[in-house]
């Protein structure tokens, strides 16, 4: 089973509508988690860190759910620009993180 | 926030020839660094982990005498891929990370290595 798993989708969605994301992974040790958003042939940049309360930023809201440990990503009034790979992350307590392969999401006019 | 930088950005070389990527944290000190490839449309890949003075861990199936690593001080880390060839074309991407727990990681814009 690999540590971290995302649909690849994608995730074709007209503009304006919501979307959201799960990830699941195996190590319950994991510590620390973020969602990460990667451009095409760009370097993935941080969107936001997940916490166990649940955190939100403007249209995005991140979950955590340690007891089903997965982690969840909702995009709400979904704009053209979101249209990227969301790559999900666990990182254990060596700092040694672990990506999922990503969702691509694609957002439609 | 803290920004790392990636040298070259781009490197097209011939097959056989060896490159070398520098990774620098600009404007913190980075006791643990990483360096990842990216295959076109799929994940990052850990290939080692980078610790200032000391010898870096590779991850199982990544051969330390072709991607040699250094990292020399805490500001810089080095991958060189030795005698390159064209399956080593890929985008190469450095993290750092300043080793406090939990704390996030700061990439590098990546390196996009064509060997001919």
């Amino acid at each position: 089973r690999k540590e971290v798993e995302q649909d690849p989708g994608p995730f074709n969605v007209p503009e304006g509508a919501t979307v959201a994301f799960n990830c699941t992974y195996s190590n319950s040790a994991s510590q620390s988690f973020f969602w990460y958003r990667q451009d095409c042939r760009k370097e993935p940049k941080l969107l936001m860190s997940v916490y166990s309360s649940g955190n939100e930023d403007g249209r995005f809201t991140a979950q955590l759910n340690r007891a089903s440990q997965y982690i969840s990503l909702l995009i709400r009034d979904s704009k053209l620009s979101d249209s990227a790979t969301y790559l999900c992350v666990a990182m254990n307590r060596d700092d040694k993180i672990i990506f999922g392969k990503g969702t691509r999401l694609h957002i439609l006019p | 926030g803290a920004v790392v930088s990636q040298h070259p950005s781009r490197v097209i070389c011939k097959s056989g020839t060896s490159v070398k990527i520098e990774c620098r944290s600009l404007d913190f000190q980075a006791t643990t660094m990483f360096w990842y490839r990216q295959f076109p449309k799929k994940s990052l890949m850990l290939m080692a982990t980078s610790n200032e003075g000391s010898k870096a861990t590779y991850e199982q199936g990544v051969e330390k005498d072709k991607f040699l690593i250094n990292h020399a001080s805490l500001t810089l880390s080095t991958l060189t891929v030795t005698s390159a060839h064209p399956e080593d074309s890929s985008f190469y991407i450095c993290s750092a990370t300043t080793g406090i727990l939990y704390n996030e990681q700061f990439f590098g814009p990546g390196t996009r290595l064509t060997v001919l």
